[in-house]
């Protein structure tokens, strides 16, 4: 199995710009999460799903991130607009049912100057 | 406020010495984890222990939990260059598939 897959793995970009994360969980896996992870605040949770339909959002910072899951394969986070202060590493993790242990994808390092 | 809480922040210790790391956690738990992240890389599940269990081995590795004190030690024995990462406890919130992760400890081992 390849495990996890998130693209970019890094992302440099613009005050204001959009952007999109993506990630493939692991097949037959039916919860996504995705994390976030900064020296301050260390690693959180911003939301999770499960057969693609989300679950608890409550760790999503501001309107300005949304995640979706058109699919069982996909799952995306936008950031629109970036703000500097979103600058972290983001990973999406996945879990069967039955399942209590996380797979993690390699996160993807995004950078908003 | 984190759920798990590491303790020390950072340890550096000699190949071969033995690294204890402790987390402490604030509720009630169904099972608590260990994780371990490598500079730049996700992070990797080391071992699970429940809640109705006081000690789990895996390898090198030695895990212990105190519900009534709500904490965990996570004891690497033998420890080598490659176990420098950094370590974090993850606690599974009754319930739900909820997992908060501690600050983690940063373990570096000299060889």
């Amino acid at each position: 199995d390849a495990g996890v897959i998130q693209s970019p793995r890094h992302e440099v970009t613009e005050m204001g710009q959009e952007v999109t994360l993506r990630c493939k969980p692991i097949s037959g896996h039916d919860y996504l999460f995705w994390y976030r992870q900064t020296m301050m605040r260390g690693l959180e949770l911003l939301i999770y799903f499960n057969n693609n339909v989300p679950i608890d959002d409550s760790g999503m910072p501001e309107d300005r991130f949304s995640a979706k899951m058109p699919n069982a394969s996909f799952s995306t986070l936008k950031i629109q607009p970036s703000e500097p202060r979103d600058s972290a590493v983001y990973f999406c993790a996945s879990t069967g049912t039955g399942q209590e242990t996380q797979y993690f994808g390699p996160g993807t390092r995004l950078l908003v100057l | 406020s984190q759920q798990g809480e590491e303790d020390p922040q950072a340890l550096s210790i000699q190949e071969g010495e033995n690294a204890t790391m402790n987390c402490s956690y604030k509720t009630s738990i169904n099972n608590l984890q260990w994780y371990r992240q490598n500079s730049g890389r996700g992070l990797v599940h080391l071992i699970l222990i429940r809640s109705n269990e006081r000690e789990k081995h895996s390898g090198r590795l030695r895990v212990t939990l105190d519900t009534s004190k709500k904490s965990s030690s996570l004891l690497i024995t033998a420890s080598r260059a490659a176990d420098t990462a950094s370590y974090f406890c993850a606690t599974d919130i009754s319930g739900g598939f909820k997992t908060i992760f501690g600050a983690g400890t940063r373990l570096f081992v000299k060889a």
